[in-house]
């Protein structure tokens, strides 16, 4: 059964940099695109950005253009977002969601909450 | 970018209650990439409808969705007790995909 499992909760000092692992498996890692998606508190859903985790081709959200990098490692079957600079406004619950051949998430992480404080 | 409005904020209901949730966007949504998602505290959206009207695998169907352009709506035909939460439209037809912000449906 297809699980997208992500790592744990994180605090970080403003100005450092947050990198969340999401790891797939149960389906064939290359061909379904991953984004990420996150939540702040009392605030709905913020869409990050995508990667191909064929080709490793990118496109991000405007907002997060400089800040954020995503990444995979086909060998482990897993993608990575890293966000630098990082602010009191980036507290949030970050997601992975697997794109489907529909174009929408059936499948979620369980969600990574970053923390920003000094 | 495509902005999605929902409406209402919060729809305050009983069990056994028909809820109608509305999603309009900014400009019409290419080929009714529409999603509807579920989301309860401390856990992670569950897609209930894509393509607008498509129920996803496993969903009850007293869940519909309907509409196309720039006007959708979210139907539950009859409330469950496990329905109470948070739906949250979303447009995936183009970059950046965008979410509404949110209709809260809570117990009356």
């Amino acid at each position: 059964q297809v699980q997208v499992v992500q790592s744990g909760a994180e605090v970080k000092k403003p100005g450092a940099s947050v990198k969340v692992s999401c790891k797939a498996s149960g389906y064939t890692f290359t061909r379904n695109n991953m984004h990420w998606v996150r939540q702040a508190p009392g605030q709905g859903l913020e869409w990050m950005g995508i990667i191909n985790p064929s080709g490793g081709s990118t496109s991000y959200a405007q907002k997060f253009q400089g800040r954020v990098t995503m990444t995979r490692d086909t060998s482990t079957s897993t993608v990575y977002m890293e966000l630098s600079s990082l602010r009191s406004e980036d507290t949030a619950v970050y997601y992975c969601a697997r794109e489907d051949g529909s174009g929408s998430y059936a499948y979620w992480g369980q969600g990574t909450l970053v923390t920003v404080s000094s | 970018e495509i902005v999605l409005t929902q409406s209402p904020g919060t729809l305050s209901l009983s069990p056994g209650e028909r809820a109608t949730l509305s999603c309009r966007a900014s400009q019409s949504v290419s080929s009714s990439y529409l999603a509807w998602y579920q989301h309860k505290p401390g856990q992670a959206p569950r897609l209930l409808i894509y393509g607008a009207s498509s129920r996803a695998s496993g969903i009850p169907d007293r869940f519909s969705g309907s509409g196309s352009g720039t006007d959708f709506t979210l139907t539950i035909s009859r409330l469950e007790p496990e329905d109470f939460a948070v739906y949250f439209c979303q447009q995936y037809g183009s970059l950046p995909w965008t979410f509404g912000q949110g209709t809260k449906v809570e117990i009356k």
